[in-house]
């Protein structure tokens, strides 16, 4: 198994460019999330997954949306980008949304907002 | 509302000691409690996670921690601390829906050889 993957795992952009954060899995994993990690501020959830077609926001959706057409992937979007969103980017699956089971994490895309 | 507080951004020992990070939550019921490892350039790797029984949970790399209701606190430990220790250390604990992970700000650990 691969994991969880992530692409790209840099990216610079301009202010008000769009671009999509790629997430899959093959795990067979039903929940998936996206955090964003700021220095000081640990990991806060963006949005998450609790199956295809289904998704929800989590701590800070704003400028961010999600869909979740296959069980194996989500991806993140940036419509307009702005230098708040300057971060590093952290996708998670785990086979259930309780939280006793494991999360599994990405490696991570760090985006620079110019 | 659930929070976690990590009192100590950034620690140094010495390879050999042992080790003891500091975890606070805010949590109306019983938590579910988590220690991720990050090591530089990767993701997230849960270290262990308490959800109830012993208060005493043992995890991978030779770490433990303990769940004291009382103090709210959950507190990573091990006794002999390796280089390849360093890394930066997440304490988190159950957001209230299942599945979602609320985490503390993160303690940043170096080895002095």
């Amino acid at each position: 198994n691969a994991g969880v993957t992530q692409t790209p795992k840099f990216q610079v952009l301009k202010t008000g460019q769009s671009m999509t954060l790629q997430c899959a899995q093959d795990m067979n994993h039903e929940y998936m999330s996206w955090y964003r990690q700021d220095p000081g501020m640990g990991l806060r959830l963006i949005h998450y997954s609790v199956g295809a077609g289904i998704t929800d926001q989590g701590e800070v959706p704003n400028g961010y949306n999600v869909s979740r057409s296959t069980t194996e992937d989500f991806p993140l979007r940036l419509l307009s980008a702005a230098p708040s969103q300057t971060s590093v980017y952290f996708c998670a699956s785990s086979y259930a949304r309780d939280s006793t089971d494991t999360q599994y994490f990405g490696p991570g895309t760090r985006l620079t907002v110019l | 509302a659930q929070s976690v507080t990590q009192p100590d951004i950034h620690i140094t020992v010495s390879e050999g000691a042992s080790l003891e990070l500091r975890c606070n939550y805010s949590y109306g019921a019983t938590p579910y409690l988590f220690w991720y490892v990050q090591s530089p350039g990767q993701g997230l790797q849960l270290l262990l996670k308490y959800f109830s029984g012993d208060t005493l949970v043992q995890g991978i790399k030779g770490f433990e921690a303990e769940f004291k209701r009382s103090q709210s606190s959950f507190n990573l430990r091990k006794p002999s601390v390796h280089w390849s220790d360093a890394a930066e250390y997440f304490c988190a604990v159950e957001g209230n829906q299942g599945g979602k992970l609320i985490f503390g700000q993160g303690t940043e650990l170096s080895v002095k050889p």
